[in-house]
């Protein structure tokens, strides 16, 4: 158990429907990262935050939104869903630390939502 | 930009056999390289890390050295057993930006 927990764990929609998929990062950890896995596109990064504040985007498409709230947790949101976006979405968290004067972070998957769009 | 090339799989071994799973990256600067693993209907689990040339990061028995002169994190291991099958994920983290760059993931089976 990595402690990052994901809200719902599947979840199934029709076409040009819209739903939000939830995070809780480890306790401490400040920054949240999302992540979209599908068979042609692999593991794809899509939007980091830290503390509040949108940090990177990766390949996330504009239908996507996502925010993190002061109690750190996060909220993917998905609209006019389109078939395509079926996929395992997982959240991250991470720590930060220093090893030889090099810093490092590592992050930590939760269980992921497998989303299916009908 | 940052990008990370697996071996191609599946790969299917007998139990005991020697593993090798190929990783090279393409990086500025100088990335953490990592091992993630996906047992099946599960998220990633990380494996072992390396932050600097020539740390070798090891785990479970399962070893990869960070070799800056050619690019490349291979995973090994010794003895692999059933319980190894899974989907390996070498990856890199682009310190400046945070997020984790993945290679394509190799499907691993080991048969009895």
């Amino acid at each position: 158990d990595s402690g990052v927990t994901q809200t719902p764990k599947h979840l199934i929609t029709a076409t040009g429907q819209r739903v939000t998929l939830r995070c809780s990062p480890r306790s401490g950890d400040l920054s949240v990262y999302w992540y979209q896995q599908s068979l042609d596109q692999g593991l794809q990064f899509l939007i980091h935050y830290y503390n509040g504040e949108e940090r990177a985007k990766g390949n996330i498409l504009e239908r996507f939104s996502a925010q993190q709230f002061p109690d750190l947790h996060s909220e993917l949101n998905l609209s006019s869903l389109e078939l395509g976006d079926s996929a395992l979405y997982f959240c991250a968290s991470s720590v930060v630390g220093t090893s030889g004067g090099h810093n490092w972070a590592e992050q930590f998957f939760g269980p992921g939502t497998r989303l299916t769009v009908l | 930009g940052n990008s990370v090339t697996q071996m191609e799989g599946p790969v299917t071994l007998s139990e005991e056999a020697f593993l090798t799973i190929n990783c090279t990256y393409t990086a500025t600067g100088y990335p953490s390289l990592f091992w993630y693993v996906q047992y099946p209907g599960e998220g990633l689990q990380l494996l072992l890390k390396a932050t600097k040339a020539d740390d070798k990061g090891s785990n479970k028995g399962f070893e990869a050295t960070y070799r800056k002169e050619t690019t490349s994190f291979h995973l090994e291991k010794g003895s692999v057993q059933v319980s190894d099958s899974a989907v390996y994920f070498c990856a890199l983290l682009s310190t400046s930006y945070g997020k984790l760059t993945f290679g394509q993931g190799t499907i691993l089976t080991v048969h009895p």
